[in-house]
């Protein structure tokens, strides 16, 4: 079955430092895999997604993530971060095997950003 | 253009109540997902609509839960007979079209307290 893992549950990381979240997945084909962003109060935001082709990928905000099938992972980057990050990240990935594209989150990483 | 709506954004109920949970997805979104947010867990997949096609009930947690939608406009959610582990927050996503290709727009979600 497919899941997603994200090893950490908080990070805090000082403003203007860089960023680094890890996601790991676990699925049998070549994955679509996404990033959301989920400020307080707010409804969740896609940063990225990742489909085929270039394994790097630009998102909004500054954010990149890098997939690597070796690894299994698609962690989400930043060089250097903003007080406005702070809020909570979810890596996904699609439901495969139909079209319905119903995803399946991981737990989260909650983001703190310190001055 | 409008962003997808959900109401209430707060709702408090007693155990043992039923209540109803609405979405009012993006004009021209043919498809529909319910997913539910536990404290500190990733969204859960609760059931997905495609037009008039029967909908994907795979993730109802038990026949408690079901919902509706019209056409391809506004979807209800009904939790019957209340339990205090549906505590959650209730998130309804609509997307142009189904598949992992096309994105998913997230409400800011319905918050539900069972007492």
């Amino acid at each position: 079955a497919q899941s997603v893992t994200q090893p950490d549950i908080h990070i805090t990381v000082s403003e203007g430092a860089s960023l680094e979240l890890r996601c790991n997945y676990s699925y049998g084909a070549t994955p679509y895999l996404f990033w959301y962003v989920q400020s307080p109060g707010q409804g969740l935001q896609l940063l990225l997604k990742y489909f085929s082709g270039d394994t790097l990928v630009q998102g909004i905000k500054g954010f990149e993530a890098e997939f690597k099938r070796s690894q299994s992972s698609f962690n989400l980057r930043k060089p250097s971060v903003h007080w406005s990050d702070a809020a909570e990240y979810f890596c996904a990935v699609a439901r495969g095997g139909g079209s319905q594209g119903n995803l399946i989150f991981g737990k989260g990483t909650k983001l703190s950003v310190k001055p | 253009g409008a962003g997808v709506s959900q109401s209430p954004s707060n709702k408090v109920t007693e155990k043992g109540k039923d209540v109803e949970l609405r979405c009012d997805p993006i004009s021209g979104h043919t498809a529909l997902y319910w997913y539910r947010q536990r404290l500190g867990q990733g969204l859960e997949f609760l059931i997905y609509f495609q037009g008039n096609s029967a909908p994907d009930k795979s993730g109802l947690p038990s026949d408690r839960f079901s919902a509706e939608r019209t056409g391809e406009s506004v979807s209800t959610l009904t939790i019957q007979r209340t339990q205090q582990e549906d505590s959650a927050v209730y998130l309804c996503a609509s997307s142009l079209a189904p598949g992992q290709h096309y994105e998913q727009y997230f409400g800011p979600g319905t918050r539900l307290t069972v007492t």
